[in-house]
């Protein structure tokens, strides 16, 4: 069974610019999260979506914004990008919405030059 | 007060030995509790979960919850070299409406010393 796939890999812009990041969870599994991990601040929440509805987000500015397709895919979009915006971005998805996102994907890294 | 409270580390114990890694969390109201291993340069990998007050055993590993104290752990009984990772603890908290929070602690570094 194919796990999670995030990609690109690895995403280079410049400040201003627009990214946008892609994720296909585990089949079957309808629930997606977003999460950033920079350098020293941990893991931090980005967004939730089950059964292509956005059902959460965290403290992240409306600059950070994404949708989840009909075959459950989903995509981050992150526009106006600023220097801080570098990090490792994981995408995880669960059979079940009451999870925080059992399987990782290895994550697309962000660079903003 | 963070939400979600790891020691950074690292902690290092000898090969064989009993590792303890220790989490505390500030919302009284949160009902999931992960726990998640990082190899360097690797995502997080799911490793325990657990839902109620008590000890749950999988393998070499063993996760406590005690809600009374907010506090969580994950003992890892004889600790091998490929042990030596960064232990991430995950708290989701869900309230009524459907919202659902998930905090992650900072991840406490282990070193197993062959």
């Amino acid at each position: 069974e194919a796990g999670v796939t995030q990609s690109p890999t690895h995403l280079i812009k410049t400040r201003g610019q627009q990214a946008t990041l892609r994720c296909s969870p585990i089949s079957g599994h309808t629930s997606v999260y977003w999460y950033q991990q920079a350098l020293g601040l941990g893991l931090q929440f980005l967004l939730w979506y089950d059964e292509g509805e956005e059902r959460n987000r965290g403290n992240f500015p409306p600059r950070f914004s994404g949708r989840q397709f009909p075959n459950y895919s989903s995509e981050l979009n992150v526009n106006a990008l600023e220097l801080e915006d570098s990090a490792l971005y994981l995408c995880a998805s669960s059979l079940y919405s009451a999870r925080t996102g059992e399987f990782f994907g290895p994550g697309t890294r962000l660079t903003v030059l | 007060q963070k939400e979600v409270e790891q020691n950074s580390g690292p902690l290092s114990v000898p090969e064989g030995a009993i590792a303890s890694l220790n989490c505390t969390y500030s919302d009284r109201g949160s009902q999931s509790f992960f726990w998640y291993r990082q190899y360097s340069g690797k995502s997080p990998e799911l490793i325990m979960s657990i839902y109620s007050n008590g000890d749950k055993e999988d393998g070499r590993f063993t996760a406590q919850l005690n809600k009374a104290s907010q506090y969580v752990s994950l003992l890892i009984r004889d600790s091998q070299p490929s042990d030596s990772a960064t232990y991430l603890c995950a708290v989701n908290t869900r309230r009524s409406g459907g919202y659902q929070k998930v905090t992650f602690g900072i991840g406490t570094k282990l070193q197993v010393i062959p």
